[in-house]
């Protein structure tokens, strides 16, 4: 079955620098790679989204990049901001399903 | 315009008690998925519905979890009998149909099972 590997578990990066969460997967026939955001007592929420046929996809200062090839792809997020500490979770699709990386805990210092 | 409502938000049960979850999709989403998160085991997809028939349970730990949807707009997850190790957070998610993956989640439900 699909496996979503997901780096690195916990991140600590000073507010205004960026942030970079990476992930890979291992079906090739995958083609459909959502990161979601998890705050603390809610549901994760969907925040950016990249299909196979693009590389990359920009949403002001979150992005994402594909690498197919290789099978992997990458959050980032530039110019950090408190708001922007919760769990963030890479995903891919199987079927009608998507599969869930073992998420990222995201902390942004002052 | 509601989200995926989940009911309770919190649920306190002794062992071997029934525990019934609760869940309505955002209406005119055809897909309704259950899953279960925990620190050990991350987000795991339990069970998901399209069109309200089961499709896939091959997630449900075992014969003590089912889920039914009655209707397009409610769905349930019942656990009995409960156990400690069935503490979790329940989350329901939904979907506007096959071929569309942007899953929408509710605020889930903090089981604890004592």
């Amino acid at each position: 079955g699909e496996n979503v590997e997901q780096h690195p578990s916990t991140l600590s990066v000073q507010e205004g620098d960026s942030a970079v969460i990476k992930c890979t997967y291992s079906d090739s026939a995958s083609n459909y790679f959502p990161w979601y955001k998890q705050e603390l007592g809610k549901g994760p929420q969907l925040i950016i989204d990249i299909r196979s046929n693009v590389g990359e996809k920009k949403d002001q200062r979150i992005a994402v990049t594909l690498n197919k090839t290789a099978k992997h792809f990458s959050l980032h997020i530039t110019e950090t901001q408190p708001e922007d500490s919760a769990v963030y979770f890479c995903a891919v699709n199987r079927d009608d399903k998507i599969i869930f990386g073992k998420g990222t805990r995201l902390h942004i210092l002052p | 315009d509601a989200g995926v409502i989940q009911s309770p938000r919190h649920e306190v049960t002794e062992m071997g008690q029934e525990v019934t979850l609760r869940c309505k999709p955002i209406s005119g989403h055809n897909s309704l998925f259950w899953y279960r998160q925990t620190m050990m085991r991350g987000l795991e997809l339990l069970i998901y519905f399209n069109n309200n028939v089961p499709i896939d349970d091959s997630g449900m730990p075992e014969d003590r979890f089912s889920a039914k949807m009655p209707n397009a707009s409610f769905s349930t997850l019942k656990i009995q009998p409960s156990e400690p190790r069935d503490s979790a957070v329940y989350f329901c998610a939904s979907k506007p149909g096959q071929g569309n993956y942007e899953q929408y989640f509710g605020p889930g439900t903090r089981l604890t099972v004592t």
